[in-house]
């Protein structure tokens, strides 16, 4: 089974710019969530997605937003970017919503903001 | 608001041999869960080890093995026969027993296993 892919694995934009990073989660799991891990930092929650609904939103600006497809995929978009958007973002996948939940994390994408 | 704290950013030991790497948090929720993972250079994040905190015996996976005192809210790490491949970042992490997936993460602990 494939596990948790995002893409881009890496990507530079500039100030000011929009970016779109895709996730496509282990086949039969229900919920996404991304979380930004800014460099020599641990990761933080920025959403959560179950059955296509927001079930959780970190605290992180009207810039950043998500959305999940009917194929359980999701996309994370962040506008009008800043130098310190720059960072790796991970996916996680999971069955349910749910705390006894084991979330699969994909390898991330890298973004740089030039 | 939930907090977790690892004192250590980096640490070195020589294969074979035993490492504790450390973990206190904040919570004044009785009921939680709380995680060990691994970041490798490979940037996955994998999980090692879960401890529910309901449960009093500390959780065990072959050679990883935690210290949890609920009490103290303290959850340490054991890497017994430490091996080439555990290097790697170790986030202890946090997570409430609600209906979202958002953990809370340490600022990590750098472990390199020396040869």
């Amino acid at each position: 089974d494939a596990g948790v892919t995002q893409s881009p694995t890496h990507l530079i934009k500039t100030r000011g710019q929009h970016v779109t990073l895709r996730c496509s989660p282990i086949s039969g799991h229900k919920s996404v969530s991304w979380y930004q891990q800014v460099l020599g930092q641990g990761p933080q929650f920025i959403f959560q997605y179950y059955e296509k609904e927001e079930r959780g939103r970190g605290n992180f600006p009207d810039r950043f937003s998500a959305r999940q497809f009917p194929n359980y995929s999701s996309e994370l978009n962040v506008n009008a970017l800043l130098l310190g958007d720059s960072a790796l973002y991970l996916c996680a996948s999971s069955l349910r919503v749910s705390g006894a939940n084991v979330l699969t994390f994909g390898a991330g994408s890298r973004l740089t903001v030039l | 608001a939930q907090t977790v704290t690892q004192s250590q950013p980096e640490m070195s030991v020589q294969e074979a041999e035993t490492v504790t790497l450390s973990c206190t948090y904040d919570t004044s929720e009785s009921n939680y869960y709380l995680f060990w993972y691994k970041q490798p250079p490979s940037r996955q994040m994998i999980l090692v080890i879960r401890q529910e905190a309901y449960k009093q015996q500390n959780a065990t996976e072959n050679r990883f093995s935690v210290n949890f005192q609920k009490a103290a809210k303290s959850f340490s790490l054991k890497i017994s026969d430490s091996q080439l491949g555990d290097t790697a970042m170790y986030f202890c992490a946090f997570r409430s027993m609600n209906r979202d997936d958002k953990i809370i993460f340490g600022k990590g602990t750098r472990l390199h296993i020396l040869p």
